[in-house]
Protein backbone atom coordinates (compact mmCIF):
# COMPACT_ATOMS: atom_id res chain seq x y z
CA UNK A 1 0.00 0.00 0.00
CA UNK A 2 0.97 3.67 -1.11
CA UNK A 3 2.90 5.67 2.36
CA UNK A 4 4.37 8.73 2.83
CA UNK A 5 6.38 8.57 6.20
CA UNK A 6 7.61 12.06 7.28
CA UNK A 7 10.54 13.06 9.78
CA UNK A 8 9.35 13.82 13.23
CA UNK A 9 9.10 17.18 14.83
CA UNK A 10 11.47 20.20 14.45
CA UNK A 11 11.89 22.93 17.23
CA UNK A 12 14.21 25.58 15.67
CA UNK A 13 15.35 29.09 16.48
CA UNK A 14 14.52 32.29 14.05
CA UNK A 15 16.97 32.73 11.07
CA UNK A 16 17.91 28.82 11.26
CA UNK A 17 16.89 25.98 8.67
CA UNK A 18 14.87 22.96 8.99
CA UNK A 19 14.86 19.88 6.47
CA UNK A 20 12.07 17.61 6.16
CA UNK A 21 11.98 14.17 4.54
CA UNK A 22 9.59 12.14 2.96
CA UNK A 23 10.03 8.56 2.37
CA UNK A 24 7.33 7.08 -0.01
CA UNK A 25 6.95 3.38 -0.46
CA UNK A 26 4.35 1.40 -1.88
CA UNK A 27 4.78 2.62 -5.66
CA UNK A 28 6.84 3.66 -8.07
CA UNK A 29 8.46 6.78 -6.33
CA UNK A 30 10.04 8.19 -9.66
CA UNK A 31 6.15 8.09 -10.98
CA UNK A 32 4.50 10.95 -9.54
CA UNK A 33 4.75 14.23 -8.52
CA UNK A 34 5.51 15.51 -4.87
CA UNK A 35 4.08 18.30 -3.47
CA UNK A 36 4.66 19.99 -0.28
CA UNK A 37 1.43 21.76 2.37
CA UNK A 38 1.79 23.48 5.23
CA UNK A 39 -1.02 24.29 7.39
CA UNK A 40 -0.73 26.76 10.44
CA UNK A 41 -2.42 26.03 13.73
CA UNK A 42 -6.05 26.35 13.00
CA UNK A 43 -5.56 27.53 9.33
CA UNK A 44 -5.43 26.27 6.17
CA UNK A 45 -4.06 24.59 4.00
CA UNK A 46 -1.08 26.19 2.11
CA UNK A 47 0.31 25.13 -1.22
CA UNK A 48 3.95 25.21 -1.14
CA UNK A 49 5.33 24.08 -4.03
CA UNK A 50 6.27 20.52 -6.30
CA UNK A 51 9.18 18.14 -7.70
CA UNK A 52 9.54 15.70 -9.57
CA UNK A 53 11.35 12.91 -8.68
CA UNK A 54 12.21 11.79 -11.68
CA UNK A 55 14.06 14.55 -13.23
CA UNK A 56 14.41 16.66 -9.69
CA UNK A 57 12.37 19.97 -11.78
CA UNK A 58 10.78 21.97 -9.09
CA UNK A 59 8.11 24.57 -8.95
CA UNK A 60 7.56 26.66 -5.90
CA UNK A 61 4.77 29.05 -5.54
CA UNK A 62 6.10 32.56 -5.09
CA UNK A 63 5.47 33.40 -1.71
CA UNK A 64 8.39 30.74 -1.55
CA UNK A 65 10.67 31.17 -3.96
CA UNK A 66 14.48 32.11 -2.31
CA UNK A 67 13.66 30.46 0.90
CA UNK A 68 12.73 27.17 -0.05
CA UNK A 69 14.32 24.28 -1.59
CA UNK A 70 12.71 20.71 -2.51
CA UNK A 71 15.33 17.65 -3.20
CA UNK A 72 14.96 14.33 -3.53
CA UNK A 73 17.17 11.03 -3.13
CA UNK A 74 15.70 8.56 -6.00
CA UNK A 75 17.95 5.71 -4.39
CA UNK A 76 15.89 6.01 -1.08
CA UNK A 77 12.76 6.97 -2.58
CA UNK A 78 12.76 9.98 -0.67
CA UNK A 79 11.68 13.71 -0.74
CA UNK A 80 13.16 16.33 1.43
CA UNK A 81 11.84 19.95 1.89
CA UNK A 82 14.09 22.67 3.45
CA UNK A 83 13.29 25.99 4.51
CA UNK A 84 15.57 28.46 5.18
CA UNK A 85 15.69 32.02 7.62
CA UNK A 86 12.46 30.65 9.43
CA UNK A 87 10.32 32.98 11.16
CA UNK A 88 7.45 32.60 14.16
CA UNK A 89 4.57 32.22 10.70
CA UNK A 90 6.89 29.66 10.09
CA UNK A 91 5.49 27.72 13.04
CA UNK A 92 3.23 25.14 10.83
CA UNK A 93 2.73 20.99 10.03
CA UNK A 94 4.02 20.57 6.89
CA UNK A 95 3.17 17.66 4.68
CA UNK A 96 4.25 16.13 1.79
CA UNK A 97 1.38 14.90 -0.41
CA UNK A 98 1.91 12.60 -3.71
CA UNK A 99 -0.21 14.17 -6.58
CA UNK A 100 -2.61 11.56 -7.59
CA UNK A 101 -3.04 9.06 -10.53
CA UNK A 102 -6.52 10.59 -10.81
CA UNK A 103 -6.99 13.21 -13.83
CA UNK A 104 -6.42 17.12 -13.04
CA UNK A 105 -4.12 18.45 -9.61
CA UNK A 106 -5.04 16.96 -6.35
CA UNK A 107 -3.32 14.68 -3.59
CA UNK A 108 -4.52 11.19 -3.23
CA UNK A 109 -1.55 9.80 -0.55
CA UNK A 110 -0.54 12.13 2.58
CA UNK A 111 2.45 11.59 5.11
CA UNK A 112 1.31 11.74 8.48
CA UNK A 113 3.03 15.83 9.02
CA UNK A 114 5.83 16.82 10.39
CA UNK A 115 5.28 20.23 13.24
CA UNK A 116 8.08 22.74 12.95
CA UNK A 117 8.32 24.69 16.02
CA UNK A 118 9.86 28.35 15.39
CA UNK A 119 10.26 29.69 18.35
CA UNK A 120 13.53 31.63 20.49
CA UNK B 1 -2.08 34.19 -5.95
CA UNK B 2 -4.66 34.77 -3.32
CA UNK B 3 -6.45 31.72 -1.03
CA UNK B 4 -9.34 30.81 -1.94
CA UNK B 5 -12.64 31.61 0.15
CA UNK B 6 -14.98 29.31 1.84
CA UNK B 7 -17.23 29.81 4.84
CA UNK B 8 -15.23 29.30 8.39
CA UNK B 9 -18.21 27.13 9.64
CA UNK B 10 -21.37 25.00 8.59
CA UNK B 11 -23.83 22.77 10.45
CA UNK B 12 -26.36 20.76 9.90
CA UNK B 13 -28.27 18.01 11.80
CA UNK B 14 -27.79 14.05 10.83
CA UNK B 15 -29.87 13.28 8.16
CA UNK B 16 -29.88 16.66 7.14
CA UNK B 17 -27.32 17.73 3.84
CA UNK B 18 -25.22 20.81 3.87
CA UNK B 19 -23.65 22.71 1.19
CA UNK B 20 -20.02 24.15 1.68
CA UNK B 21 -18.98 26.83 -0.96
CA UNK B 22 -15.27 27.51 -2.32
CA UNK B 23 -14.92 31.14 -4.52
CA UNK B 24 -12.18 32.05 -6.24
CA UNK B 25 -11.56 34.27 -9.55
CA UNK B 26 -11.53 34.08 -13.05
CA UNK B 27 -7.42 32.95 -12.67
CA UNK B 28 -8.10 29.58 -10.53
CA UNK B 29 -11.58 28.11 -10.41
CA UNK B 30 -13.33 29.90 -13.20
CA UNK B 31 -10.73 29.11 -15.53
CA UNK B 32 -9.92 25.03 -14.90
CA UNK B 33 -12.22 22.17 -14.14
CA UNK B 34 -9.09 21.26 -11.50
CA UNK B 35 -11.47 21.63 -8.36
CA UNK B 36 -10.38 19.13 -5.51
CA UNK B 37 -12.30 18.66 -2.17
CA UNK B 38 -9.91 17.41 1.31
CA UNK B 39 -11.76 16.50 4.32
CA UNK B 40 -9.95 16.46 7.88
CA UNK B 41 -10.25 15.36 10.96
CA UNK B 42 -8.48 16.75 13.52
CA UNK B 43 -4.70 16.04 14.36
CA UNK B 44 -4.90 13.79 11.03
CA UNK B 45 -3.78 14.78 7.74
CA UNK B 46 -6.33 15.49 5.01
CA UNK B 47 -8.20 13.10 3.04
CA UNK B 48 -8.92 13.24 -0.91
CA UNK B 49 -12.57 13.36 -1.32
CA UNK B 50 -13.63 15.33 -4.68
CA UNK B 51 -11.67 15.91 -7.64
CA UNK B 52 -12.08 16.85 -10.93
CA UNK B 53 -15.35 19.58 -9.51
CA UNK B 54 -17.24 16.15 -9.05
CA UNK B 55 -15.57 13.12 -8.99
CA UNK B 56 -14.79 10.79 -6.15
CA UNK B 57 -12.07 8.40 -5.49
CA UNK B 58 -13.04 4.94 -5.25
CA UNK B 59 -14.23 4.22 -1.61
CA UNK B 60 -15.84 7.60 -1.16
CA UNK B 61 -19.62 7.34 -0.40
CA UNK B 62 -21.62 8.99 -2.61
CA UNK B 63 -23.18 11.32 0.12
CA UNK B 64 -20.34 13.18 -0.71
CA UNK B 65 -20.91 15.41 -3.97
CA UNK B 66 -19.51 18.13 -6.39
CA UNK B 67 -20.59 21.03 -8.58
CA UNK B 68 -19.06 24.41 -10.02
CA UNK B 69 -20.67 27.07 -11.45
CA UNK B 70 -18.36 30.56 -12.36
CA UNK B 71 -15.80 30.81 -10.11
CA UNK B 72 -17.69 29.27 -7.02
CA UNK B 73 -17.30 25.69 -6.42
CA UNK B 74 -19.41 23.80 -4.17
CA UNK B 75 -19.34 20.36 -1.75
CA UNK B 76 -22.44 18.85 -0.26
CA UNK B 77 -22.94 16.55 2.18
CA UNK B 78 -26.02 14.54 2.21
CA UNK B 79 -27.53 12.51 5.12
CA UNK B 80 -25.25 13.46 7.28
CA UNK B 81 -23.83 11.32 9.84
CA UNK B 82 -21.32 12.04 13.34
CA UNK B 83 -17.90 11.05 11.34
CA UNK B 84 -18.72 13.82 8.55
CA UNK B 85 -17.60 16.49 11.45
CA UNK B 86 -14.65 17.52 10.55
CA UNK B 87 -12.53 20.53 8.38
CA UNK B 88 -13.23 20.50 4.57
CA UNK B 89 -10.69 22.27 2.18
CA UNK B 90 -10.93 23.06 -1.38
CA UNK B 91 -8.31 23.67 -4.04
CA UNK B 92 -8.30 24.68 -7.77
CA UNK B 93 -5.30 24.66 -10.08
CA UNK B 94 -4.06 28.27 -10.48
CA UNK B 95 -2.84 27.72 -13.88
CA UNK B 96 1.48 28.09 -14.45
CA UNK B 97 1.84 24.80 -12.38
CA UNK B 98 0.48 26.26 -9.26
CA UNK B 99 -2.17 25.04 -6.94
CA UNK B 100 -4.43 27.02 -4.42
CA UNK B 101 -6.33 25.80 -1.10
CA UNK B 102 -8.93 27.46 0.76
CA UNK B 103 -8.91 28.39 4.19
CA UNK B 104 -11.28 25.52 5.60
CA UNK B 105 -14.53 25.16 6.88
CA UNK B 106 -15.70 23.54 10.25
CA UNK B 107 -18.69 21.22 9.24
CA UNK B 108 -20.26 20.54 12.72
CA UNK B 109 -22.86 17.60 12.91
CA UNK B 110 -25.37 18.85 15.91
Amino acid sequence: QVQLVQSGAEVKKPGASVRVSCQASGYTFSGSFIHWVRQAPGQGLEWMGWIIPYSGATNYAQKFKGSVSMTRDTSISTAYMELTSLRSDDTATYYCARESVYDGTNFDFWGQGTLVTVSS
Amino acid sequence: QSALTQPPSASGSPGQSVTISCTGTSSDIGNYNSVSWYQQHPGKAPKLIIYEVTKRPSGVPDRFSGSKSGNTASLTVSGLQGDDEAYYHCSSYAGSQNVVFGGGTKLTVL
